[in-house]
């Protein structure tokens, strides 16, 4: 079968930085993806990492170790702005994406 | 230019009535996903559109729930009978390809079935 795990919440303060976490069991794996989505509304595409290593997108950073079967989205200089919930989904050729359950981040001032 | 749309925003209905919803992809897109996504829950993979393939129904939770994708555009998401566990929102996305290209989500259509 197909698994991520993420925590299913994380608080931080403005300012701060954050790394969530998102470990996956897959039968055959391509990249890792990551999304937001604020309530109520739908989730938009953040990061994908097809490599080992980081790929940084201004304030956000994404990490994969395929050796590892691990990745995880790092968020800096936190703003209140930035409180939603983050997916990680993983690429299995499956054609569609592997989405795991959330991680629900409370930015607190 | 515009983005995935999806109608109803919002749909009640009652046990036992059949319901459709619809998605407009964005113009290009050759791949259309249907996912639904409980309450304070991570999205549950339905059906996959790729051009002219056949779709991948392989998500589907049971036969009451079926889909269309009609020229290559436009998806119609049927359920059946409809029960209460059906309650969701059924979230459409589009993108040039599948896998790794980046997926573009509708605002979605949120079904309560009394």
């Amino acid at each position: 079968g197909q698994s991520l795990e993420q925590p299913s919440e994380v608080t931080a303060v403005e300012g701060a930085i954050v790394q969530i976490n998102c470990t996956y069991q897959t039968s055959g794996f391509y990249g890792l993806s990551w999304y937001q989505q604020h309530d109520g509304g739908a989730p938009t595409f953040l990061s994908y990492n097809a490599l080992d290593g980081l790929e940084e997108t201004g304030r956000f950073s994404s990490f994969l170790s395929r050796s590892d079967s691990y990745g995880y989205l790092l968020l800096q200089e936190l703003q209140m702005k930035d409180s939603a919930s983050y997916f990680c989904a993983a690429d299995t050729g499956r054609r569609a994406l592997t989405f795991g359950s959330g991680t629900r981040l409370q930015v607190q001032p | 230019g515009a983005g995935v749309s999806q109608s109803p925003s919002n749909k009640v209905t009652e046990k036992g009535k059949d319901v459709e919803l619809r998605c407009d992809p964005i113009s290009g897109h050759t791949a259309l996903y249907w996912y639904r996504q409980s309450l304070g829950q991570g999205l549950e993979f339905l059906i996959y559109f790729q051009g002219n393939s056949a779709p991948d129904k392989s998500g589907l939770p049971s036969d009451r729930f079926s889909a269309e994708r009609t020229g290559g555009s436009v998806s119609t998401l049927t359920i059946q009978r409809t029960q209460q566990e059906d309650s969701a929102v059924y979230l459409c996305a589009s993108s040039i390809g599948q896998g790794k290209n980046e997926q573009f989500f509708g605002p979605g259509t949120r079904l309560t079935v009394l």
